[in-house]
């Protein structure tokens, strides 16, 4: 069985301070991992994902992630935070090796950047 | 290029009626895929479409239904409604569903009365 956790289900952290918003998966196989941000009334928007390769990917607007296989861990970073940066944070995964399209999402993330 | 696209934004139904939600994909892209997102169960997975067959379904009613036609746009309907229904409703669409990135609509949201 495959499954996304996102431990915190709030995150504060003042302007200007870097972030991070955590997941943590477990699958039976390679994972993509995703990460999606969702505003007030909106759709979910992508900002990352990772497949192959460099375990350090670079998304949209300024955000990061990395993978790290060991601790099975796809933890979402961002140098210095924006207020426009509040938002929910969604890890999501899909299996590499199933002809699934499917993605399963974590429980989200509420990020809050305090001017 | 347009996004993908979900008609109406917005829905008011009432117990044991029923209802067709629209999703249009980005241009070019073959794949559908429906999402329910509640306060409490979270994202889950209802349904993908693919060149008008369902490639792939998720642990919902046989109530929850879907199509999608020759130009990909795809429509989800549910039949016999439940206050538990209610929900934000969101499309994504990619390429092929192989996985490429899903793009997502703002969805539509659904109020059961």
């Amino acid at each position: 069985a495959q499954s996304v956790a996102q431990p915190e289900d709030q995150v504060n952290v003042a302007e200007g301070n870097p972030l991070t918003v955590k997941c943590t998966y477990s699958v039976s196989g390679n994972p993509y991992l995703f990460w999606y941000v969702q505003y007030p009334n909106r759709g979910l928007q992508f900002l990352l994902k990772y497949i192959t390769g460099d375990n350090l990917v670079k998304g949209s607007y300024g955000f990061e992630a990395e993978f790290n296989k060991s601790q099975t861990s796809f933890h979402l970073k961002k140098p210095s935070a924006l207020v426009s940066d509040s938002a929910l944070y969604f890890c999501a995964v899909r299996l590499l090796q199933t002809g699934a399209n499917n993605l399963f999402f974590g429980t989200g993330t509420r990020l809050t950047v305090i001017p | 290029k347009a996004g993908v696209t979900q008609t109406p934004r917005y829905l008011i139904k009432t117990r044991g009626q029923q209802v067709t939600l629209s999703c249009s994909p980005i241009s070019g892209h073959r794949s559908v895929s429906w999402y329910q997102q509640t306060p409490g169960q979270g994202l889950q997975f209802l349904f993908e479409y693919f060149s008008e067959t369902q490639r792939n379904k998720g642990n919902f009613p046989g109530r929850f239904s879907g199509r999608q036609f020759s130009n990909s746009r795809s429509e989800m309907n549910v039949s016999t409604l439940e206050l538990g229904d209610s929900a934000l409703y969101l499309c994504a669409s990619s390429l092929t569903g192989r996985g490429e990135t899903q793009y997502f609509g703002p969805g539509t949201r659904l109020l059961v009365l």
